[in-house]
């Protein structure tokens, strides 16, 4: 069965350097979405993307936030000067179209800033 | 704004008991509900949505708009059924975000 993947599982940076977090969403997927869960804390939205183009953020999606499907398979998200506060369990997630429901989620990515 | 509130973090049970997972919701809409399962070291994965009115695993829940609520229920918990449980909103529309709750750890005892 297809799945989400993520790459890399964990990731050690220091305060201010930038970060690339990698997912490679299901083939067929439309809609592609990235979730950040801190320790402790639930699961957040940080933004979706479709045909191309960021279709929702949240507030925690400021400018040092970004998205890019640079290749028809790799979804990324980019964080340009990582604080202590990034430091967090990233999720990506796909879904298939408009009409279906469930979204997939990758394994997740654990970013720790130093 | 959207907000799904689990109000026990820890819940305990025995084999074979009852067990009830709470999930509140806040949103003016017509939300769709779900709920998440984590498994011990695997990915979120969907359990159930209110719509589709299946039951998974034993597991089901009822959307009561009246009191606001999507508990899920199984009569007879199992073992395997140890995980972290987290009920998510969307507000139905295209492409749109999920709202998780804080999530609550079950533990089925044997």
């Amino acid at each position: 069965e297809p799945e989400v993947t993520q790459t890399p599982s964990h990731q050690v940076t220091q305060m201010g350097q930038e970060v690339i977090l990698r997912c490679v969403p299901i083939s067929n997927h439309l809609y592609f979405y990235w979730y950040r869960q801190i320790l402790g804390q639930k699961v957040e939205f940080l933004v979706s993307f479709y045909n191309n183009e960021i279709s929702e953020k949240s507030e925690i999606f400021d400018d040092q936030f970004s998205v890019e499907r640079p290749d028809g398979s790799n979804f990324t998200l980019k964080i340009r000067s990582t604080k202590l506060e990034d430091s967090a369990m990233y999720f990506c997630a796909s879904r298939e179209t408009s009409n279906s429901y469930e979204q997939y989620f990758g394994p997740g990515t654990r970013l720790t800033v130093t | 704004a959207q907000r799904v509130t689990q109000p026990e973090k820890l819940l305990s049970v025995f084999k074979g008991a009852p067990v009830e997972l709470k999930c509140n919701y806040s949103y003016s809409g017509s939300p769709e509900l779900f709920w998440y399962v984590q498994y011990s070291r695997q990915r979120l994965q969907l359990l159930l949505r209110h719509i589709s009115r299946e039951s998974i695993k034993g597991f089901t829940a009822d959307l009561n708009k009246g009191e606001t609520s999507f508990h899920l229920k199984k009569p007879f918990a199992q073992e395997e059924d140890s995980a972290m449980y987290y009920c998510a909103l969307s507000a139905g529309t295209s492409g749109s975000r999920l709202t998780f709750g804080e999530g609550t750890q079950l533990t089925v005892n044997p």
